[in-house]
C-alpha cells in the first residue's frame, strides 16, 4: 500500500534557523508529492507540490524536490520565521482505484522562536 | 474565488440532534472530499465525491450521511453523533480531470469544529 513518514517533531527552532523537514515515501505506481501547512485554529493550506521525479516545489522561501532514487520529498526553508511555527504534513496522491485520496504523514509541528 | 468556504465555524451537539454542515467552492472543481481531524492528527479521508457522484466512503458510520446537490456544494448530515465524533471536519475540493489530466491537489477549507456533548 502507500504510506508517508515524516521525521518526529516537535521542531523547535530559533529564527533565521534553517529548517529541513524529513519525508520518505513508499507508493504503487508514481505518486504527486505535497507538503500542507495548517497554522493554529485553521484548515490545510497547500505549501507545494511536485508531479513527477526531480521536479522541485516551491513557494514562501519553502522548497522540496522529489527524489524517486531515495523516494524523499523533504522541506527545506533557509531562514524560518516566527510566523512560520505550524503543522507540516507531507502527502502523496496516486491514480487508479485510489483515485482521490491524499496519504498524509503523521504531520510535524515546528515551532520558531524570537 | 479560490477558496473553499464552510459553515458552521463551529457546532456543539447533542447525541439525539441532527444537523448538517456545509461546503461551497466556486473554483469550477469537479470533485469535494470530506476529511475528519483530531488533534494532533492527520485528515482522515471520510467521502469523495466526483461529478457529483459519490465515489470513495471510507466505511463512515450510516450516522455520517453526505450530500452533494450540485457541483459546488458539499452537505454532511449528522444524526445521533457519539462523543468519539467530536473533531474538526474538513471539506476540500479539487478540479478532477481536464483534457485527460488528472489534477490532485486539493484546496481544504478552514473546517468545522464539531463537540459531541
Amino acid at each position: 500500500g502507500n504510506s508517508v513518514t515524516q521525521m518526529e517533531g516537535p521542531v523547535t527552532l530559533s529564527e533565521e534557523a534553517f529548517l529541513t523537514i524529513n519525508c520518505t515515501y513508499t507508493a504503487t505506481g508514481y505518486p504527486s508529492l505535497f507538503w500542507y501547512v495548517q497554522y493554529p485554529g485553521e484548515g490545510l493550506q497547500l505549501l507545494l507540490k511536485a508531479t513527477k521525479a526531480d521536479d522541485k516545489g516551491s513557494n514562501k522561501g519553502f522548497e522540496a524536490t522529489y527524489r524517486k532514487e531515495t523516494t524523499s520529498f523533504h522541506l527545506e526553508k533557509g531562514s524560518v520565521q516566527v510566523s512560520d511555527s505550524a503543522v507540516y504534513f507531507c502527502a502523496l496522491s496516486v491514480g487508479g482505484t485510489s483515485y482521490g485520496k491524499l496519504t498524509f504523514g503523521q504531520g510535524t509541528i515546528l515551532t520558531v522562536h524570537p | 474565488d479560490t477558496e473553499v468556504t464552510q459553515t458552521p465555524k463551529h457546532l456543539v451537539m447533542g447525541m439525539t440532534n441532527k444537523k448538517s454542515l456545509k461546503c461551497e467552492q466556486h473554483m469550477g472543481h469537479r470533485a469535494m472530499y470530506w476529511y475528519k481531524q483530531k488533534a494532533k492528527k492527520p485528515p482522515e479521508l471520510m467521502f469523495v465525491y466526483s461529478y457529483e457522484k459519490l465515489s470513495i466512503n471510507e466505511s463512515v458510520p450510516s450516522r455520517f450521511s453526505p450530500e452533494c446537490p450540485n457541483s459546488s456544494l458539499l452537505n454532511l448530515h449528522l444524526h445521533a453523533l457519539q462523543p468519539e465524533d467530536s473533531a474538526l471536519y474538513l471539506c476540500a475540493s479539487s478540479q478532477d480531470r481536464s483534457g485527460g489530466v488528472i489534477y490532485n491537489e486539493q484546496f481544504f477549507g478552514p473546517g468545522t469544529r464539531l463537540t459531541v456533548l
